[in-house]
């Protein structure tokens, strides 16, 4: 089955500290693999996608993400966290035959000063 | 360019009552979903639209219907809200793989 799993349901990181987000997929094409950030009462923000090459992608707000396709993973990673970060975010994946997005149930960031 | 916007922002209804989401694109995209946000369970896809005049179930269908009459609106409807509809609604649309999300409706029903 095709499904998303995101492990930790909330991390909490001090400010200026780096982060890791996990997300594992189970797929059977070629993914397409995606993150999604959501601040508190608000819509879902791309922050950055893959769909082939380069296995580091950079996206918004100075994330990257890495496509490990042995692992079956794409982990999301900031190098030092501000306090705006503090959100949730959302790894999702698709395919190039398929109009629809799996998401995985998300992480809750929690930045302290 | 607003993107996808989303009407009302908060509903309040009772167990039993009708209503209607309603989701804008200025886009020009054909592809449009709604999905529901509930508490440790992500998005969930409730229908969608591949092109003006067509409409799809997705995971979670029971309970509601769409309509895609417009090529930049999709309506999502409750004929009978039940409290178990209580949800944020996400209305998206995409062109190809890539989609874009309203802000999100928050409906409680009583």
């Amino acid at each position: 089955a095709q499904s998303v799993t995101q492990p930790d349901i909330h991390i909490t990181v001090s400010e200026g500290a780096s982060l890791e987000l996990r997300c594992n997929y189970s797929y059977g094409a070629t993914p397409y693999l995606f993150w999604y950030v959501q601040s508190p009462g608000q819509g879902l923000q791309l922050l950055l996608k893959y769909f082939s090459g380069d296995t580091l992608v950079q996206g918004i707000k100075g994330f990257e993400a890495e496509f490990k396709r042995s692992q079956s993973s794409f982990n999301l990673r900031k190098p030092s966290v501000h306090w705006s970060d503090a959100a949730e975010y959302f790894c999702a994946v698709s395919s190039y035959n398929t109009d629809k997005l799996i998401f995985g149930t998300g992480t809750r960031l929690q930045v302290f000063p | 360019n607003a993107g996808v916007t989303q009407t009302p922002k908060f509903r309040v209804l009772k167990t039993g009552q009708s209503m209607t989401l309603l989701c804008a694109q200025d886009m020009n995209h054909e592809y449009m979903y709604w999905y529901r946000q509930d508490p440790g369970m992500g998005l969930r896809l409730i229908h969608y639209s591949v092109g003006e005049g067509t409409t799809a179930k997705g995971e979670v269908p029971d309970g509601y219907n769409v309509s895609r009459l417009k090529k930049q609106n999709f309506l999502l409807g409750l004929e009978s809200a039940a409290p178990s509809q209580t949800s944020v609604y996400f209305c998206a649309s995409s062109i190809k793989e890539t989609q874009y999300f309203g802000p999100g409706t928050r409906l409680l029903v009583l």
